[in-house]
């Protein structure tokens, strides 16, 4: 069975601070995907990023980072000089390589992010 | 990327009522559509898999004959709520995967209030 957690549910910083999103996942499988996605206010879901297991290198696109380590089974997300515009509920999601045709997705409880001005 | 248009994007219903809410994929085929519910503060919860041509496969704990669903062609799958009740109220929303890619493009989600 897959798992997601995000430990922190809210999180409040001062704009342009960092911040960074935890995600711990399990799962059996050895080749998976790990993403991340933005859930503002309007309640659609933005995608992020996608990383297969295979992949470990770190990812870095304009204030967004990635760490992934499989070691710790963690796939922790940074925004650097956060922005009001940030403020979003951030999911992390996994999804294991199955057979049958599909592969369904799997998401952590969502960190509400709060960036105060 | 692929676009995933879901529609509507919000309804208020009467109790007993059933409700339909569209999931196309506007610019490729899908063979399998998800279905997602979203409680307040909650994570997205599968609801089922549709698969075109083919009787959607459910999550245990979701009931078939309440959740009807319906994926009649590559590029529209429907949810119907059927005799709806005010516990129904939720944000619901449908994912399609492009066949050979992982990734799956969601809709914008449908938020309904049952009344």
């Amino acid at each position: 069975a897959q798992k997601v957690t995000q430990a922190q549910t809210e999180i409040s910083v001062v704009e342009k601070e960092d911040v960074t999103l935890d995600c711990v996942y399990e799962t059996r499988d050895t080749t998976y995907y790990l993403f991340w996605y933005k859930q503002p206010p309007s309640g659609e879901l933005v995608f992020l990023i996608r990383r297969n297991s295979f992949d470990e290198q770190n990812e870095i696109s304009g204030r967004y980072s990635w760490n992934f380590q499989k070691s710790t089974s963690s796939f922790n997300f940074t925004i650097t000089a956060s922005q009001v515009v940030d403020s979003a509920v951030y999911f992390c999601a996994l999804s294991e390589a199955g057979s049958g045709g599909y592969q369904k997705v799997t998401f952590g409880i969502g960190t509400k992010l709060q960036v105060i001005p | 990327g692929a676009v995933v248009s879901q529609h509507p994007s919000r309804v208020i219903c009467k109790s007993g009522t059933s409700v339909k809410i569209e999931c196309r994929s506007l610019d490729f085929q899908a063979t399998t559509m998800f279905w997602y519910r979203q409680f307040p503060k909650k994570s997205l919860m599968l609801m089922a898999t549709s698969n075109e041509g083919s009787k959607a496969t459910y999550e245990q704990g979701v009931e078939k004959d309440k959740f009807l669903i319906n994926h009649a062609s590559l590029t529209l799958s429907t949810l119907t709520v059927t005799s709806a009740h005010p516990e129904d109220s939720s944000f619901y929303i449908c994912s399609a995967r492009l066949p050979q890619n992982t990734e799956a493009f969601f809709g914008q989600g449908t938020r309904l209030t049952v009344v």
